[in-house]
């Protein structure tokens, strides 16, 4: 089992639509999630980040985060065609002694296309 | 100027041939890394450094050597390049918010 799986995609919603991507990963200390977007041949650029259960709002971009089911989501409001890129979910175990700076593991990213 | 700084951002190197991957910051953080990026496969991660004295091995780091030279500069080194690790490198950096990444180096091993 991968430490942290995405679906490659593509996936593809029309314009205004709402996108919702998926992150599901195996090791339950985890404790920080990331959402970063890639653009082709780009560098990931961070979008959002979530630590607690529940939802986190910013702008047209919504993380849920669920430790239970070991399950972190994007749901990306009035999708945009400037929205079309790679979206990397991210997750990061703690560190030796507790710290919070321990490894970041990626999933292998899934593809957006947002349609006119 | 970038916050993360990658050199070269493209090469082509011959199979066998030593080659070294540059990255500097200035955002003072204690922690960088070296990931690589192959199509369909995310980011992996090759070496990490904590400070200038602890370097750490990643999931793929068979093949590639690295250098802490000061809190700002951390190098990666190909000591003999084989075709299989033709991808794009990225350095990155980070803090308590996320992490900050290089704009990548694209390298091509023939």
């Amino acid at each position: 089992q991968k430490e942290v799986e995405q679906n490659s995609g593509p996936l593809s919603v029309p314009e205004g639509a709402i996108a919702s991507l998926n992150c599901t990963y195996s090791d339950r200390v985890s404790q920080s999630f990331f959402w970063y977007r890639q653009y082709s041949g780009k560098s990931p650029e961070l979008i959002m980040s979530i630590y607690s259960n529940g939802d986190k709002e910013d702008g047209r971009f919504t993380a849920q985060l669920n430790k239970a089911s070991q399950y972190v989501s994007l749901l990306i409001r009035d999708s945009q065609p400037s929205d079309s890129a790679t979206y990397l979910c991210a997750v990061n175990r703690p560190g030796a002694g507790g710290t919070s700076y321990g490894k970041l593991t990626f999933g292998q990213g899934t593809i957006l296309t947002v349609h006119p | 100027d970038a916050d993360v700084t990658q050199t070269p951002r493209n090469r082509i190197t011959k199979t066998g041939k030593r080659i070294m991957l540059e990255c500097s910051q200035t955002k003072g953080h204690d922690r960088m890394y070296w990931y690589r990026q192959d199509p369909g496969l995310g980011l992996q991660l090759i070496y990490y450094s904590f400070d200038v004295k602890d370097i750490n091995k990643g999931e793929i780091s068979d093949g590639y050597s690295v250098s802490r030279q000061a809190q700002a500069k951390f190098s990666l080194s190909l000591e003999s390049a084989i075709p299989n690790q033709t991808a794009l490198y990225f350095c990155a950096t980070r803090d308590d918010y996320g992490y900050t990444f290089g704009s990548g180096t694209r390298l091509t091993v023939v």
